[in-house]
Formats: structure tokens, sequence, C-alpha cells
């Protein structure tokens, strides 16, 4: 049972235009969401995250939106560059549960010229 | 500024071998974990631990075997390898469980 969904296996986005990538949830005690970045032979890096008290958290390009009653979070990145190109993984958690990350299946971002 | 540490990058075993990926942190993070990815799947924890001497199962435990004896070290020891233990293995650390996870650069294990 796939608690954290990313249904979008891929995306392609010219550059300079928006990225969005998507990511639904079916455990509705997750109360704490990141995302993660993923390069071809590194381990994944730590991006953006949101606390369900709020629906929207902002870093400089990278923007995390949370619809709690649809139980579904994206990732905006405005404006795309090359080096976004990588596997984007969300993840969640629930209270108690802290240390039990819950990884989606992850999307694979490619920003072309 | 090590991070997190993994060896080795590659590995192939033969099935019923075993060897231990071994893993280090500098930060003096409390909690550390081992993760797995299969193609096209997203991160399985393994296990986990919360402070030397500590250790629990995660999600997929069967076939592993970890020790916590110091804070920076946190070895995973396969002990019969099995062809569906073939997967890339991650080791991460945070301070607090809460917290953003840093993670190592991956170990890829094949076991033909």
């Amino acid at each position: 049972d796939q608690q954290v969904k990313q249904n979008s296996p891929s995306l392609s986005v010219q550059e300079g235009r928006i990225s969005i990538l998507n990511c639904d949830y079916t455990n509705s005690m997750f109360d704490y969401f990141l995302w993660y970045k993923k390069y071809p032979a590194e381990g994944p890096t730590f991006l953006i995250s949101i606390s369900s008290i709020k629906d929207k958290n902002e870093d400089g390009r990278f923007t995390v939106f949370l619809n709690k009653s649809a139980k579904h979070l994206s990732l905006h990145i405005v404006p795309s560059q090359p080096g976004d190109s990588a596997v984007y993984f969300c993840a969640a958690s629930a209270p108690g549960n802290t240390d039990k990350l819950i990884f989606g299946t992850g999307t694979r971002l490619q920003v072309f010229p | 500024n090590a991070g997190v540490t993994q060896t080795p990058k590659f590995r192939i075993l033969k099935i019923g071998q075993s060897m231990t990926l071994q893993c280090t942190q500098d930060m003096n993070h409390n909690y550390m974990y081992w993760y797995r990815q299969d193609p096209g799947m997203g991160l399985k924890l393994i296990y986990y631990s919360v402070g030397a001497g500590i250790t629990d199962k995660g999600e997929v435990p069967n076939g592993y075997n970890v020790s916590r004896s110091t804070t920076e070290d946190f070895p995973l020891r396969l002990e019969l390898a099995a062809p569906s233990q073939t997967s890339v293995y991650f080791c991460a650390s945070n301070a607090q469980g809460n917290e953003k996870l840093f993670f190592g650069s991956g170990t890829q294990l094949s076991v033909l």
C-alpha cells in the first residue's frame, strides 16, 4: 500500500518556465511533508518542507503548496533551470513517527534549454 | 565537511555471501537510518537508530542486521545475500527525528 504517491514518473519543462511536481498521500495522520532532490550517483538532498498547519511555504524559486482536504501537495519551481534536472521525491511523516519518513516513488524532472 | 560517508560505493556479491555496508557521520547526529531504493520505487526504511546502543526495525528489515556502538557509526550487515537484496542503499542521519535528513552518496549492491 503506497501511502505517498507521485503519479508522474517524469516531467519535461523548458528553461524559464514553471515546473509543477505533484504528490498525493492517503494517510490523514501525516502532518509534515518534505521534498528531496536527487542527482545521479548522489544521495538525496533536502529541498523544502511544510507543516500541516500551513498551506504554503516558499524558499527562493521553490514553493510547496499543501491541500489537506485533497491530501495533495505540489512543488513549484519558478523559473526552472537546467540545473534543476533531477529526481524529486516527496516524503511524509506522522506524529509519533517523525523518525519514519514515507517516501514517494519520485518524479524525474528534465529542464531543457 | 564530510557529512555522511558510505563505503563501498559499488559491490557485487554472490548468493549466500555476507558483507557489511559502512556508514559514518561527523555531525554528531543522534539519529541514523538505512534506506534501500529499488528501481522505480521510493526509499524504503530498513533500520534506524535514535542513539548509540539503540536500534529498531523499519519497513523492510528482513535479511539485514545493524549495530550502533558509537554515535558516528551505523553499519548494515547482510548475512546471506539474496538476489532480492540487489538495490541501492543509502545511509542518512539527522539531529532529531523530525528534522531534515542528510544522506550519504549510496552503495550500489548487486547479488548474482
